[in-house]
């Protein structure tokens, strides 16, 4: 069954530093999203992404953080200046059609430390 | 805003018998609904789905079921099995893209 990668598994990072957090959605899905999930709490919607461009992102999605697809499989997500709020498992999830009215699936996640 | 919450925030059953597990929801323009099962170290995994225009869907030994009149959907998980045992989380969908997660209950299957 086809899946969501996700890279690193964790990352630690110094607060302040740039972090990438890489993911390979589903091959033949056209939508992209990140999640996150703090430690024992539920999870928030970060971002979504369609044809090369941003098509809805939260309050949590400030200037620091920038998502990119440079190929033809891969999404990014990166945090410019890390904090140590953004500690946190982030999820990327993809879907074959647009809105929320599809499920999404999901990749197992990264996480985050900042230390 | 919308807030989708969860009645219980743990549950334990015995191997064998059925789960029922509730969520709330207060957005009533939301029209799609899905659950998810979480288990340690992994990302949300999709169960099952269901639109507004349907009360009741069914899978593999889960069912969904949905009151718009109380905004309250549950999940039942028929002979419940000790590799049931994760946090689940209902999450709705209004149309835009994104969903919003409920806080999750832990379900603990006591073999």
């Amino acid at each position: 069954e086809p899946e969501v990668t996700q890279t690193p598994s964790h990352q630690v990072t110094q607060m302040g530093q740039e972090v990438i957090l890489r993911c390979v959605p589903i091959s033949n899905h056209l939508y992209f999203y990140w999640y996150r999930q703090i430690l024992g709490q539920k999870v928030e919607f970060l971002v979504s992404f369609y044809n090369n461009e941003i098509s809805e992102k939260s309050e949590i999605f400030d200037d620091q953080f920038s998502v990119e697809r440079p190929d033809g499989s891969n999404f990014t997500l990166k945090i410019r200046s890390t904090k140590l709020e953004d500690s946190a498992m982030y999820f990327c999830a993809s879907s074959d059609l647009g809105g929320s009215r599809q499920p999404q699936h999901f990749g197992d996640g990264t996480r985050l430390s900042i230390l | 805003g919308e807030s989708v919450g969860l009645h219980l925030p743990t549950l334990s059953v015995q191997e064998g018998d059925n789960s029922i597990i509730n969520c709330a929801y207060s957005n009533s323009a939301s029209d799609y609904f899905i659950w998810y099962k979480q288990e340690s170290g992994k990302g949300p995994q999709f169960i099952i789905d269901i639109r507004s225009n349907m009360d009741k869907r069914q899978g593999q030994r889960v069912t969904v079921l949905l009151n718009k009149t109380v905004k309250h959907l549950s999940l039942q998980i028929a002979a419940t099995q000790p590799g049931d045992s994760a946090v689940y989380f209902c999450a709705e969908g209004t149309g835009a893209n994104n969903l919003f997660f409920g806080t999750g209950t832990r379900l603990t299957v006591i073999p």
